[in-house]
């Protein structure tokens, strides 16, 4: 298997604009969990799914953010509009019930 | 959330041992996991141990948990210069499913 597949692995935008983060979970994975990484507060969980429904977007930092799984082969992060307090590492993971979460490289994301 | 507590720099010559320590609040952790993040990359699982053992090996890597003082650490036996990285402890509670992940902690590895 690939393992977790995240695209872009980086993006540059300026402030005011939408930014799509994509994220392909391993397969036959019933959990995928969407984590940002920034160097005052760590990685913080932002939402996860199960079987492509959501389950706890408590993370999840204001309603500029938003996340969605259509299918059990992919999920997007989407935030609109993008500040630049929203630069960082955003990861995504994927895990088979409570078992290890294998984590994609990750998208940089620089909000100018 | 329930905190997870590391240093955050270890720096140590190579062929020496590592120890990188890491303290939890949440009594009800049942994984306790150690991930690996080098430059640019993301995390790879190091190793885990469920919270109803006290040791586990495996190759070069220790994990000792004192579960009495919340307390997990890992040492890397004949540190090499691939092993800098930043190492993160992560706990999950008795009833979650997310990770909740210490800041890190810097390892540099000198020739």
């Amino acid at each position: 298997d690939a393992g977790v597949i995240q695209s872009p692995r980086h993006e540059v935008t300026e402030m005011g604009q939408e930014v799509t983060l994509r994220c392909k979970p391993i397969s036959g994975h019933d959990y995928l969990f969407w984590y940002r990484q920034t160097m005052m507060r760590g990685l913080e969980l932002l939402i996860y799914f199960n079987n492509n429904v959501p389950i706890d977007d408590s993370g999840m930092p204001e309603d500029r953010f938003s996340a969605k799984m259509p299918n059990a082969s992919f999920s997007t992060l989407k935030i609109q509009p993008s500040e630049p307090r929203d630069s960082a590492v955003y990861f995504c993971a994927s895990s088979f019930g409570r078992n290890i979460q294998y984590f994609g490289a990750g998208t940089r994301l620089s909000v100018l | 959330g329930e905190d997870v507590e590391q240093s955050l720099f270890l720096s140590v010559r190579e062929g020496d041992s590592s120890v990188i320590n890491c303290t939890y609040t949440d009594s009800s952790s049942t994984y306790l996991y150690w991930y690996k993040q080098e430059p640019g990359a993301g995390l790879q699982l190091l190793t885990y141990i469920f919270s109803n053992m006290d040791m586990k090996q495996d190759q070069r890597l220790t994990v000792l948990l004192n579960k009495k003082d919340k307390h997990l650490s890992l040492r890397i036996a004949d540190t090499q210069t691939g092993d800098s990285a930043i190492y993160f402890c992560a706990e999950m509670g008795n009833s979650g499913y997310a990770l909740n992940f210490g800041k890190g902690t810097s390892l540099l590895v000198t020739p």
